[in-house]
């Protein structure tokens, strides 16, 4: 079974700042999955990519297939952001479909 | 609008008294899935669904039971309830199975069992 890393898993930064949160799994990939879980909430997702770049908005999501490595970067970070970021991946070996990391829990302070 | 609704989103329960956790989603999706989240843990699968009458046990389905009698509706049942199922659960939908499409997820329900 794929192990899917976060890290960090704790980040506290002050608003305007740019944010890393990195993603790293052992087994090759399909898919790469980043959610967002707000305090008391539900489960968004925000992104789904196998390859390259995506981006939204202020967020940006990368992979790099070869080193098994995902990051997603918040740029001008703000308050609203603050939340869990979860990372999960799909292996492609069945119908069981995604592993989760264990989440960044992200606060951005005024 | 797009949305997989679970109910109730709140429920404190006794050990041993049955109770069902409902899904239900409005997007015609094939793939269903119920997950446990613990912290420390993670995101643990339960049960799945690929399509009406076919579900599959997960990494954790002990304690639980699950049935897809409707493509719309996922329910969770726990016949017995024990202290240890006291978490926060997820149900969520997709069109294939999760990881090859957007995952769409409820909102939660945080069970407690004293």
């Amino acid at each position: 079974k794929n192990e899917v890393e976060q890290s960090p898993q704790n980040l506290t930064a002050q608003e305007g700042e740019f944010i890393t949160i990195n993603c790293s799994y052992s087994v090759g990939i399909s898919a790469l999955h980043w959610l967002q879980q707000h305090p008391g909430g539900g489960i968004v997702s925000l992104f789904m990519l196998s390859s390259g770049k995506k981006k939204h908005g202020r967020l940006i999501a990368t992979i790099n297939i070869q080193e098994k490595h995902s990051s997603l970067h918040i740029t001008a970070s703000h308050p609203r952001d603050s939340a869990v970021y979860i990372c999960a991946v799909d292996s492609g070996g069945g119908a069981d479909g995604l592993t989760f990391g264990k989440g960044t829990h992200l606060i951005i302070q005024p | 609008e797009a949305q997989v609704t679970q109910n109730p989103r709140y429920l404190i329960t006794v050990t041993g008294k049955k109770l069902t956790v409902t899904c239900s989603q409005n997007m015609n999706h094939e793939y269903m899935s119920w997950y446990r989240q613990d912290p420390g843990l993670g995101l643990r699968q339960i049960y799945y669904s690929m399509n009406v009458e076919v579900t599959d046990k997960g990494d954790v389905p002990e304690g639980y039971k699950v049935s897809r009698k409707e493509k719309r509706n996922f329910p969770l049942i726990l016949e017995s309830p024990s202290p240890n199922q006291t978490s926060l659960y997820f149900c969520a939908s997709s069109p294939s199975p999760l990881g090859r499409d957007e995952a769409f997820f409820g909102q939660g329900t945080r069970l407690t069992v004293v």
